[in-house]
Parts: structure tokens; C-alpha cells; sequence
């Protein structure tokens, strides 16, 4: 079936630096790409999302790659912020309509 | 346009007992999608309801049941509960058509704890 891992489980900054989280996945047929940024107590909230036929997106700050021949993608986030901090999901669709979830990433954005 | 909503925020169960979860789209969407989210296994699939038909199910027991109603609000239902279930159980909304899969909006969840 589907997996999807993600890394680093745990990521700390300084604020202004960049953070980048990684994720692969298995699926060949898998085309739809989106991030989720999960702040404590509250609901999963879509960030940024990308299809297999683009190969890269961004607003703003937020920018997602893809790259189908190695079954990966990535976010990146520039200048972070405090505000950033939040535990980040990946996750991938296919042919079967349901998303498959990343592990998450917990990411600190340090003041 | 209003979020998606579920009722209610939080629920006690004991063990063996049953639950319902609810769950209200975005006016519009069609697609229901229910997701259970615990610290060791994270977020995992239960099933997609669209059009009051179930499209798709996770690798979920089948103590574990959904249905979709006209309105495209949807409910989940949870028989004989097991410490395991206790959980933040998420649902999303799209506007899925017959192809691909669009944005999922989610809920705020229900907080299930079996006591």
C-alpha cells in the first residue's frame, strides 16, 4: 500500500533561517501533493499543495518541490517566524482518492 | 461560508460502549473524509463517504462504520469501544468530483476518550 516517511521528525531554528522538511513516498501513481501545518489543540490547515504535472510552487514565503523521478517532495520556508511554529504534515493522494499522512515534523521556530 | 464543524468537541466513553461522531461540510462540498489522529500512529484514514456512498475505507475493524446523509452531512459510528480508540477523529471536506482528489478542509475534531 501507500507510504509516506517523513524527516526530520523534529526541526529547530532561528528565526529568519529557512526550514526544509522531506518527504518520500512510494506510489507511482500518486498526484497529488499537500502540506498541512497542525498548530496545538486546533485543526489540520492546508498550507500549500502541488500536483504531479508542476514541478515546483510557492506563496510567499512557502514553497513545495517535487520530484517524481525520485518519489520525494519537499517544503521550504523562508525567514521563519515564531508563528511558524506547528507540527507540519505531508501527505499524497493517487487513484484512491484518500490521503496518506506523513509522520510530522514539529518544527521550533527559536526568537 | 462556514467552516467544517463536528459535534461534539469532546466525548467520555467506557469500554464496550458505542459513539457517533458528526460531522457537517462546507455548504457545497460533497466529499467526507473521517481520519483518526493518535501521538503513535498519527493521522490514518477511515473512509470517504460522497454522495451518500462510502468510496473508499482505511485498514479500520469494522467495529468501525460511517454513512453520509442527503444533506452531505456525515456520521461516524464506533461499536463495542477499546482503550486503543481513544483518539482525535478528524473529518474533511472536498468538493471530489468523479476524478482525482481536490483540497480536504478539516474539521475541528472530536476528542474521544475511552475510560
Amino acid at each position: 500500500g501507500e507510504n509516506v516517511e517523513q524527516h526530520p521528525s523534529t526541526l529547530s531554528v532561528q528565526e529568519g533561517d529557512s526550514a526544509v522538511i522531506k518527504c518520500t513516498y512510494s506510489d507511482s501513481a500518486s498526484n497529488y501533493f499537500p502540506w498541512y501545518k497542525q498548530e496545538l489543540g486546533k485543526r489540520p490547515q492546508l498550507i500549500i499543495d502541488i500536483r504531479s504535472n508542476v514541478g515546483e510552487k510557492k506563496d510567499q514565503r512557502i514553497a513545495v518541490t517535487l520530484n517524481k523521478t525520485a518519489k520525494h517532495f519537499s517544503l521550504h520556508i523562508t525567514e521563519t517566524q515564531p508563528e511558524d511554529s506547528a507540527v507540519y504534515f505531508c501527505a499524497e493522494s493517487g487513484s484512491a482518492r484518500q490521503l496518506t499522512f506523513g509522520s510530522g515534523t514539529q518544527l521550533t521556530v527559536l526568537p | 461560508k462556514a467552516g467544517v464543524t463536528q459535534t461534539p468537541r469532546y466525548l467520555i466513553k467506557t469500554r464496550g460502549q458505542q459513539v457517533t461522531l458528526s460531522c457537517s461540510p462546507i455548504s457545497g462540498h460533497r466529499s467526507v473524509s473521517w481520519y483518526q489522529q493518535t501521538p503513535g500512529q498519527g493521522l490514518q484514514f477511515l473512509f470517504e463517504y460522497f454522495s451518500e456512498t462510502q468510496r473508499n475505507k482505511g485498514n479500520f475493524p469494522g467495529r468501525f462504520s460511517g454513512r453520509q446523509f442527503s444533506n452531505s452531512r456525515s456520521e461516524m459510528n464506533v461499536s463495542t469501544l477499546e482503550l486503543g480508540d481513544s483518539a482525535l477523529y478528524l473529518c474533511a471536506s472536498s468538493l471530489a468530483g468523479t476524478s482525482g482528489i481536490n483540497e480536504q478542509f478539516f474539521g475541528p475534531g472530536t476528542r474521544l476518550t475511552v475510560l
